[in-house]
């Protein structure tokens, strides 16, 4: 069974700080591992990590995926009160098409 | 830009009624999902589709059931609503030959309580 453990849970920030969140996977067959911020609804997309794209940026935001460690960061530099979400993992593997995500880590950042 | 539109935003319903929750997608995805959201223990998947009349149950069907007699239509289903269920609830779809480059494309989600 695929499995997606996210760290930490829930963390508080003052603005201008920097931010890194964990993901770990453990699945069979990965294909690739995405990031998505959720704010008061749906979640929306922010980052795809895959074997051939193992590294990405925009703006402030940027993620590294470590296949041999089979993690990925997810990094949030000087951060604004327009960052606090609920940050989710979510990792392709065997099934293919389908999704298995982590318990998100609930950012929240103060002004 | 794709379109996921769940019916209901917040939903109040009794024990032991049936509750219907509607996702509509407007992309012509293959595939849909239906997901539950409770804090901490992030999104569990609760039934899947890949094609009108298909359905394959998730981790967590049970209680549940669901519909797809139109492509763009995935129900899902509390057959006897229990406060157990109480959850925000959110649906997705997908292209059906592969994730693209950006994955699923998510409802806004139903917060149901059962009181």
């Amino acid at each position: 069974e695929d499995k997606v453990v996210q760290s930490p849970l829930s963390l508080v920030v003052h603005e201008g700080d920097t931010v890194t969140l964990n993901c770990s996977y453990e699945v069979t067959n990965f294909r690739s591992l995405l990031w998505y911020k959720q704010e008061k609804k749906a979640p929306t997309f922010l980052f795809m990590l895959t074997s051939s794209g193992i590294e990405k940026k925009s703006g402030r935001l940027s993620s590294i995926l470590d296949k041999k460690e089979l993690s990925s960061i997810l990094n949030i530099t000087a951060t604004q009160t327009g960052d606090s979400a609920i940050y989710l993992c979510a990792v392709e593997g065997n099934a293919g098409n389908m999704l298995t995500f982590g318990g998100g880590t609930r950012l929240m950042v103060k002004p | 830009d794709v379109k996921v539109t769940q019916s209901s935003r917040y939903l109040v319903k009794r024990t032991g009624e049936k509750v219907f929750l509607e996702c509509v997608q407007d992309m012509d995805h293959e595939n849909m999902f239906w997901y539950r959201q409770d804090p901490g223990l992030g999104l569990r998947l609760i039934y899947f589709s890949y094609d009108v009349k298909m359905k394959e149950k998730g981790d967590i069907p049970e209680g549940y059931s669901v519909s797809r007699e139109k492509k763009e239509r995935f129900s899902l289903i509390l057959e006897s609503a229990s406060t157990n269920q109480t959850s925000m609830y959110l649906c997705a779809s997908s292209f059906g030959g592969g994730l693209a480059n950006y994955g699923y494309t998510f409802g806004s989600g139903t917060r149901l309580t059962v009181v």
